[in-house]
């Protein structure tokens, strides 16, 4: 069973609008919660995270919303580029001795974000 | 840059065949992971490293070994390839402190 959900597996986005990502979750475990951008032919690259006593989590364009009650996050992309085109994968994990896998990731499937010009 | 380097960038190989992999990496982290990425399937652990001959397995650990003789150095080794296996390999380190995870540029497999 995926513990880490991302249900849309696209979203396309007019350049300069506001782009949306949703990542829902099941394990009340995960502390920390990350965003990764991967462009093909590339590894995947760290965006922004947020830790679970906090809501929101800024930095430039980029927005990461959670709600803990809800088990959700979101990425928000304001304005969004051409140049944001790419597979955006959410992960969690718990910090916290979990298992014996102590702050290992779990990784969503992706959304694939496509900003047109 | 978190100094993180995969060799061979890109391999064909044969089913019944021994691969190895290789992650290198430049800044002393103690913790190093191999992930596997498939369509639909997103990124999947396979082992990760917590130190010097400290391994564990991670989601989809079979048909893999993996071992870490230097600080610098985390081996993922196939030992006989199937075309269940091919696949794009990324390694990862993690950044003390955090749980945050930093990529290579990833491994392009294909088993035949």
């Amino acid at each position: 069973d995926q513990q880490v959900k991302q249900n849309s597996p696209s979203l396309s986005v007019q350049e300069g609008r506001i782009s949306i990502l949703n990542c829902d979750y099941t394990n009340s475990m995960f502390d920390y919660f990350l965003w990764y951008k991967k462009y093909p032919a590339e590894g995947p690259t760290f965006l922004i995270s947020i830790s679970s006593i906090k809501d929101k989590n800024e930095d430039g364009r980029f927005t990461v919303f959670l709600n803990k009650s809800a088990k959700h996050l979101s990425l928000h992309i304001v304005p969004s580029q051409p140049g944001d085109s790419a597979v955006y994968f959410c992960a969690a994990s718990a910090a916290s001795n979990y298992g014996g896998s102590q702050g290992n990731l779990i990784f969503g499937k992706g959304t694939k974000l496509s900003v047109k010009p | 840059d978190a100094g993180i380097t995969q060799s061979p960038r890109h391999k064909v190989t044969e089913t019944g065949t021994p691969v190895t992999l290789r992650c290198h990496q430049t800044e002393n982290h103690r913790y190093m992971y191999w992930y596997r990425q498939d369509p639909g399937h997103g990124l999947r652990l396979i082992h990760y490293s917590y130190g010097v001959k400290d391994t564990d397995k991670g989601e989809v650990s079979d048909g893999y070994s993996v071992s870490r003789s230097k600080t610098e150095d985390f081996l993922l080794t196939l030992e006989s390839a199937t075309s269940s296996q091919t696949s794009v390999y990324f390694c990862a380190i993690r950044q003390v402190g955090t749980d945050t995870q930093y990529f290579g540029p990833g491994t392009r497999l294909t088993v035949l």
